[in-house]
């Protein structure tokens, strides 16, 4: 059964330092979505991602933030100059069009220092 | 999206039905019931989801009743994987337009125990 992948699994980066979370939706998916979990608290919703531009951001998903697909598989979340409050779980999720089902990729979990 | 409310916490024996409510008083006649899981640290995990009519399939039941302001998702036997968080979800159907994030809760945490 195809499965939404993220990568890497775990990353630790230094405050101010930029990342980039990846994940490869499944491929016939045709919305994108990027979610957060801080330790202990609520699945957050950030950003969705259709036909090439956002289509929806809360208001975490702040100018620190971009979406980008770069090349027709992979979905990347950057965030510029990380804060210690970035530190979560961060999980992309894909639905394919006319189905409501999203489905979510395992995560990558953020620890800013 | 109308609000959801949730017992924070549940237990149930394995192999027993496992059944977990949930409170949706203010829905509107356009917004469906969606329940999603979180086991320990994993990707939230679609279950089911229904409008009016009581839903099944491999996974669960979900019943709705019929002035749709509560809702009960049905693990008929439950084991010891299905423990996780459980969030109930009432959101408008997104017509595979651009809009669909959801709004998650705090949810139930079910605990099965052997």
């Amino acid at each position: 059964e195809p499965e939404v992948t993220q990568t890497p699994s775990h990353q630790v980066t230094q405050m101010g330092q930029e990342v980039i979370l990846r994940c490869v939706p499944i491929s016939n998916h045709l919305y994108f979505y990027w979610y957060r979990q801080i330790l202990g608290q609520k699945v957050e919703f950030l950003v969705s991602f259709y036909n090439n531009e956002i289509s929806e951001k809360s208001e975490i998903f702040d100018d620190q933030f971009s979406v980008e697909r770069p090349d027709g598989s992979n979905f990347t979340l950057k965030i510029r100059s990380t804060k210690l409050e970035d530190s979560a779980m961060y999980f992309c999720a894909s639905k394919r069009s006319g189905q409501e089902t999203q489905y979510f990729g395992p995560g990558t979990r953020l620890l800013v220092l | 999206d109308a609000k959801t409310t949730q017992p924070p916490s549940m237990d149930c024996a394995e192999g027993r039905a496992a059944n977990l409510p949930c409170n949706h008083s203010t829905i509107s006649g356009n917004e469906y019931v969606y329940w999603y899981r979180q086991i320990h640290s994993q990707g939230p995990q679609y279950i089911i989801h229904g409008l009016k009519n009581n839903e099944t399939n491999e996974m669960a039941s979900l019943i709705i009743t019929e002035d749709r302001k509560s809702s009960t998702l049905i693990l008929p036997h439950a084991t010891l994987r299905d423990t996780a968080v459980y969030y109930c979800i009432v959101r408008v159907w997104s017509y595979g337009g651009s809009q669909g994030n959801l709004i998650f809760g705090k949810g139930t945490k079910l605990s099965v125990k052997p």
